[in-house]
């Protein structure tokens, strides 16, 4: 079942704006994650942040978490043209379970 | 390097023709997983390992069979592939324990057409 679903489905901005991805979910969660990809190529993870946790840093990104909405966010600020890509969130559920639930993903095209 | 291996990167099969695409790690890590990518339908998981003679069924799993022999190898075996199996296949892996999942690396792909 698809549990995490990412808004918008597609984003156009230009080099040096910021970005911001959302990410819903259904159930309870343990943690939640953002991928990117490149096209045709695989994932590569940008960060975790636990059901416990409200905000993440990471170089240029940051990543919200709101568990009362069960959703998410990922900024991108000052974003570049290398940040084209799709980005996906992925959920893992607190029952201990291992079934990673992917989102259909964010497609971002920077324009220099 | 390390590093999650797939092969092979491109196949064309027919209907019905048994195949098996391996997936290796070198990160010691105990959980690997499969997925198949469609467009608008993002990544859906088909099976994943938690750790050796252990596996469990994804979202997906219909038409595929998994084995976990050995910690780095997790082939994902079509005994009777279909035309709608035609898809991206990713392998990926994780240092995870029962508290909750780490980060996956993933592979580079594997692109499946059966005809």
């Amino acid at each position: 079942s698809q549990q995490g679903e990412e808004d918008p489905q597609a984003l156009s901005i230009q080099e040096g704006e910021n970005a911001t991805m959302n990410c819903s979910y259904k159930t309870s969660i343990n943690n939640l994650q953002w991928y990117r990809q490149n096209s045709g190529r695989g994932l590569v993870h940008l960060i975790l942040i636990r059901s416990n946790e409200r905000e993440k840093h990471s170089g240029r990104l940051r990543v919200t978490l709101d568990t009362s909405k069960k959703s998410s966010s990922l900024l991108i600020t000052a974003s570049r043209a290398a940040d084209t890509a799709s980005y996906f969130c992925a959920t893992v559920p607190d029952n201990y379970g291992q079934n990673f639930v992917f989102g259909p993903g964010t497609r971002l095209s920077v324009l220099p | 390097e390390a590093q999650v291996t797939q092969n092979p990167r491109y196949l064309i099969t027919v209907t019905g023709k048994k195949l098996t695409v391996t997936c290796s790690q070198n990160m010691n890590h105990e959980y690997m997983s499969w997925y198949r990518q469609d467009p608008g339908l993002g990544l859906r998981q088909i099976y994943y390992s938690m750790n050796v003679e252990v596996t469990d069924k994804g979202d997906v799993p219909e038409g595929y069979k998994v084995s976990r022999k050995e910690k780095r190898n997790f082939p994902l075996i079509l005994e009777s592939p279909s035309p709608n199996q035609t898809s991206l296949y990713f392998c990926a892996s994780s240092s995870a324990g029962y508290s909750g999942s780490y980060e996956q690396y993933f592979g580079p792909g594997t692109r499946l057409t059966v005809t």
